[in-house]
């Protein structure tokens, strides 16, 4: 079955730039997508691309991803404390998302 | 539009007794979805409804779980005779399905404890 990996803890100093990265075995996948997580929260969808794309750019976020590698990243420009959270990548299947253990990002003040 | 809404939000039950929860999506939404968050891993897809038909299930729900979407609105998910195993959060998502990126938008989710 399909298979989607993450690391599961990443620490940043605010104002710094975080680097989430996410690697899958699909290669069938149309969209690949970015959630956020907060404590006793639901999911809140980033962002997403499609999978001819490369880059996508929206705001402070910025997803890479490497088809031939099956990777992709999640770039947060001047993390702040808010950004704090747990984040899945998941994989759009053809109906329904097969998602990552999830990396739990902590903002250091 | 308030979003996705899940009723209850927290259900502690004894081990053999049932419980249904209920999801509200997104009014537009044509596809509603369930999955399960147990504690340190993603959620993990159960089954996906377009409209009223259920289309998809996965081997995770074993026959003791049930859902419907008896008027392609809200969904329901019984879980019948329940297990400790089964104490997780309980996900609902929605997507309009035909749009570009079929995005799915997360309900607060159901948190269930089976003592």
């Amino acid at each position: 079955g399909e298979d989607v990996e993450q690391s599961l803890f990443l620490s940043v100093r605010e104002g710094d730039s975080s680097v989430i990265n996410c690697t899958y075995t699909d290669s069938s996948s149309t969209y690949l997508y970015w959630y956020k997580q907060e404590p006793g929260a639901g999911l809140q969808l980033l962002t997403y691309i499609f999978s001819n794309m490369d880059m996508k750019q929206d705001q402070r976020l910025t997803v890479l991803l490497n088809k031939k590698d099956k990777h992709l990243s999640l770039r947060i420009a001047d993390t702040q404390t808010g950004d704090s959270a747990i984040y899945f990548c998941a994989d759009g299947g053809a109906n329904n998302l097969f998602f990552g253990t999830g990396t739990r990002l902590t903002v250091i003040p | 539009d308030t979003g996705v809404s899940q009723d209850p939000r927290h259900k502690i039950t004894k081990r053999g007794q049932n419980v249904t929860f209920r999801c509200d999506p997104i009014s537009e939404h044509n596809r509603l979805y369930w999955y399960r968050q147990t504690l340190g891993q993603g959620p993990e897809f159960l089954t996906y409804f377009q409209n009223e038909a259920q289309l998809e299930k996965s081997r995770l729900l074993s026959d003791r779980f049930s859902a419907e979407r008896p008027k392609g609105s809200f969904s329901t998910l019984e879980i019948q005779r329940t297990e400790q195993g089964d104490s997780a959060m309980y996900l609902c998502a929605s997507s309009y399905g035909q749009g570009e990126g079929n995005e799915q938008f997360f309900g607060p989710g159901t948190r269930l404890t089976v003592l």
